[in-house]
């Protein structure tokens, strides 16, 4: 039973527009979300988190958006750069806690 | 500052011989976490410690799997016998105490033939 789930298996934008990446969640007990960024050969890498009593977080071109009554979040980045290709992993953890759980991976193309 | 180091990088080895995946965490950090990723699962949290206490190992697959932290800079995953199954990258992750980010290592890839 998948807690986190991301649909789009991949995501192919061109370079300048915004690339939006979205993950569902079921377990109403998370109240902290996480954005991670891999890239190949590499661990994944913190790029975002919100908690719960936030709808929005922003940090330069990359904002994440909390919908509590949807389960429902989101990665915005604008404007999408070359760089930006990589897998995103949504994550969602109880009480801000140590446990993460993943969502299975979006991997986002940015076409030059 | 030097992030969470791995090693090896890689590993292959044959079924039935036993592996041990080696994690030193960011100085400092006080939890020590071990993920596993497969095409199958993705990524799946293993064990954590807390202050080289395992907290919760839930995760751990079956009895081969066993992970120790002898301290606050050292831990492994060693997995006896090896089954071509176990074939996956094994993350190490650490993070400070309280709500805040965990750190992840640059990953073995683990293949057993």
């Amino acid at each position: 039973d998948q807690q986190v789930k991301q649909n789009s298996p991949s995501l192919s934008v061109q370079e300048g527009r915004i690339s939006i990446l979205n993950c569902d969640y079921t377990n109403s007990m998370f109240d902290y979300f996480l954005w991670y960024k891999k890239y190949p050969a590499e661990g994944p890498t913190f790029l975002i988190s919100i908690s719960s009593i936030k709808d929005k977080n922003e940090d330069g071109r990359f904002t994440v958006f909390l919908n509590k009554s949807a389960k429902h979040l989101s990665l915005h980045i604008v404007p999408s750069q070359p760089g930006d290709s990589a897998v995103y992993f949504c994550a969602a953890s109880v009480n801000a806690g140590n446990m993460l759980t993943f969502g299975g991976g979006t991997r986002l193309m940015v076409k030059p | 500052d030097a992030g969470v180091i791995q090693s090896p990088r890689h590993e292959v080895t044959e079924m039935g011989q036993e592996v041990t995946l080696r994690c030193k965490p960011i100085s400092g950090h006080n939890s020590l976490f071990w993920y596993r990723q497969t095409m199958m699962r993705g990524l799946e949290l293993l064990i954590y410690f807390n202050n080289n206490v395992p907290i919760d190992d839930s995760g751990m697959p079956e009895d081969r799997f066993s992970a120790k932290m002898p301290n606050a800079s050292f831990s492994t995953l060693k997995i006896q016998p090896s089954e071509p199954r176990d074939s996956a990258v094994y993350f190490c992750a650490s993070r400070r105490a309280g709500p805040y980010t965990q750190y992840f290592g640059p990953g073995t890839r683990l293949t057993v033939l």
